[in-house]
């Protein structure tokens, strides 16, 4: 069965970097897009942006272009989303989540919780 | 980036109603319209895809519909599992928007 396995929750201080990790099985991890999204305490879901784990490619949402890194390992079928410069409001729970050519995001990861406190 | 609009924000109902949310869309994206349910610490749910295709193992109490830019999520006779939070999210174009969100709760 299709799974999405996120890495466990994290505390940063502000102005560090976080990779989450997002590891895929039950499917082949190279024929879907891998979205991330977050969603911060009590809030609703933004769009981080996507990786092709085909071919690396990634698009990212205006908003963290300059802050956000996606990028995948195929041997081990983990999608990675790094975010830097950190600050409280990151605060939020990250998401991984595959997008089937039903345009539809059928399986998501658990999330994984980041906190960014001094 | 395309605006989605859902309402309302908040909804207040008993088991056994009949429930719609709204979500409209800031310029037409034909049928590329999903619906997610999400229950409090949980990742989101797909619910509906392609404005009105249930996904698999969805109860039918749940449809979609619409086309363009105003599309309809019904909960047809609410059930104590379906207090959750509820979204709509579009597959036109980058970046995927979501809508805001639409929390259901018990009267």
């Amino acid at each position: 069965q299709v799974q999405l396995v996120q890495s466990g929750a994290e505390v940063k201080k502000p102005g560090a970097s976080v990779k989450v990790s997002c590891k895929a099985s039950g499917y082949t991890f190279t024929v879907y897009h891998m979205y991330w999204v977050r969603q911060a305490p009590g809030q609703g879901l933004e769009f981080l942006g996507w990786i092709n784990p085909n071919s690396g490619g990634t698009d990212y949402a205006q908003k963290f272009q300059d802050r956000v890194t996606m990028t995948r390992d195929t041997s081990i079928s983990t999608a990675y989303m790094e975010l830097s410069r950190l600050r409280s409001d990151d605060t939020a729970v990250y998401y991984c989540a595959r997008e089937v050519g039903i345009n539809a995001f059928d399986f998501w990861g658990q999330g994984t919780m980041i906190t960014v406190s001094s | 980036d395309i605006q989605l609009t859902q309402s309302p924000s908040f909804l207040s109902a008993s088991v056994g109603d009949r429930v719609t949310i709204t979500c409209r869309a800031s310029q037409g994206i034909s049928n590329c319209l999903a619906w997610y349910q999400q229950n409090p610490g949980k990742a989101p749910k797909l619910l509906i895809y392609a404005a009105s295709t249930l996904q698999n193992g969805v109860p039918s109490r749940f449809s979609g519909s619409g086309s363009g830019t105003e599309f309809t999520l019904t909960i047809s006779s609410l059930q104590p599992e379906d207090f959750a939070a509820y979204y709509c999210q579009q597959l036109f174009n980058y970046p995927r928007t979501f809508g805001q969100g639409t929390k259901v709760e018990i009267k």
